[in-house]
């Protein structure tokens, strides 16, 4: 079965701190492919990083990284330097061998100033 | 890259009633196209999903159809709403098969069911 787990339905952090949302998987294929996305209160999905199953590095795309551990199945988001535009909710997803994506319950993240 | 367009912004229709979504995209061709349904604060629920013209997978068995009339065009409906049919959808389009290609999504419709 694929499944995609995340445990904290909120979160804070003050402004300019840096900030982890977790993000555990399930999946049985050996190749897979794992993304986060934001979603303001606008309600748009905003693809923001992208990790494969095979890299050895782990992904960094500006102020985001993810924190990927085979092992452990887990692709934590990390964002650096928070700011209040970074207020949304986020959500992990996984794509495994197929055109389908499985998402998370996701994570509302509220930048303190 | 893709853009992808949704139509109406915001819907609010009484139960029993008819209902058509409609998604358009451009910047790309023959994509895989997505409907997804979001509740209020909660993850998406993939309803259909479409490889191509005329080619419909449904995930949800319930009162929702899609259809597929383009290359570039999605269509969700509904006979008879339900109050259960209240939420956020969202239409995503996937152009490529590689494990990195990621989904772009619209801007969504929200819908109210009174």
């Amino acid at each position: 079965a694929q499944k995609i787990t995340q445990t904290q339905p909120g979160m804070f952090v003050q402004e300019k701190e840096a900030v982890t949302l977790d993000c555990t998987y399930d999946t049985s294929d050996p190749s897979y492919g794992l993304f986060w996305y934001k979603q303001p209160s606008s309600g748009e999905m905003i693809f923001l990083i992208y990790q494969g199953s095979y890299d050895q590095q782990n992904a960094t795309e500006g102020r985001y990284s993810l924190n990927f551990q085979k092992a452990r199945k887990s692709a934590n988001l990390v964002i650096s330097a928070s700011q209040l535009g970074d207020s949304a909710m986020y959500f992990c997803a996984m794509r495994p061998t197929g055109n389908q994506f499985y998402f998370g319950t996701g994570t509302s993240l509220t930048v303190i100033p | 890259s893709q853009t992808i367009h949704q139509w109406p912004a915001t819907l609010v229709q009484p139960v029993g009633s008819p209902l058509s979504l409609e998604c358009t995209v451009e910047g790309t061709s023959n994509p895989n196209l997505y409907w997804y349904r979001q509740a209020a604060g909660r993850g998406l629920q993939l309803l259909f999903y479409s490889v191509g013209i005329g080619q419909i997978s449904s995930e949800v068995p319930q009162n929702l159809s899609a259809s597929r009339p383009q290359d570039r065009q999605f269509i969700l409906s509904s006979k008879k709403l339900l109050l259960s049919d209240s939420g956020f959808y969202l239409c995503a389009s996937l152009r490529g098969q590689g494990r990195g290609d990621t989904q772009y999504f619209g801007p969504g419709t929200r819908l109210t069911v009174l």
